[in-house]
């Protein structure tokens, strides 16, 4: 059974620093494209960032790029999304979530982990 | 980048009755790369549908997607209670990929 257990959300000051993670089982993980999706409260989907299986290929969200970095390791099945100059709209549910058919397809999800950004 | 606009913004149900979802592109989709998610209170989203019409693995065979270019539809038939959630297009043909606002399907 697939399954995605993130962590590493809570409370932090605007302009602060958050690292996600999130641990992968049930599947070969590093064969997979692996993504964040995020959900601010009470409203929906944004997709944030995709890194490819080999680590090589990295997309981010607009909103997001030179901010977040997301990373893995292979060794851990682990999958981290590092967050600086966080921002009041960065507030949301962080989603990690398995590619599919397509990098972007997302055939499974974790639970979420929640993000809190104020002051 | 592709906006994705669902209608109705929530569809009031009876269960047994059948629902359609709609899911228009500002462009149209590559493709077809349309996915459908299925997201309850408190939970993660699931993967229904894929390729505008394909179906996840484990999805009961009352859920239908169809369509093609800019218009997709999901079809729900003969709603079960736990068929009552938010439902989500997505386009993940074209970068970057992009969500629909989502339609609310509520008991009448």
């Amino acid at each position: 059974e697939v399954q995605l257990l993130e962590s590493g959300g809570g409370l932090v000051q605007p302009g602060g620093s958050l690292r996600l993670s999130c641990e992968a089982s049930g599947f070969t993980f590093r064969s997979y494209a692996m993504s964040w999706v995020r959900q601010a409260p009470g409203k929906g989907l944004e997709w944030v960032s995709t890194l490819s299986a080999t680590g090589g290929s990295t997309y981010h969200a607009d909103s997001v790029k030179g901010r977040f970095t997301i990373s893995r390791d292979n060794a851990k099945n682990t999958l981290h999304l590092q967050m600086n100059s966080l921002r009041a709209e960065d507030t949301a549910v962080y989603y990690c979530a398995r590619g599919g058919d397509s990098y972007f397809l997302f055939d499974h999800w974790g639970q979420g982990t929640l993000v809190t950004v104020s002051s | 980048e592709i906006v994705l606009t669902q209608s109705p913004g929530t569809l009031s149900l009876s269960p047994g009755e059948r629902a359609t979802l709609s899911c228009r592109a500002s462009q149209s989709v590559s493709s077809n790369y349309l996915a459908w998610y299925q997201q309850k209170p408190g939970q993660a989203p699931r993967l229904l549908i894929y390729g505008a019409s394909g179906g996840a693995t484990g999805i009961p065979d009352r859920f239908s997607g169809s369509g093609s270019g800019t218009d997709f539809t999901l079809t729900i038939n003969r709603l079960e209670p736990e068929d009552f959630a938010v439902y989500y297009c997505q386009q993940y043909g074209s970068s970057p990929n992009t969500f629909g606002g989502g339609t609310e399907v509520e008991i009448k």
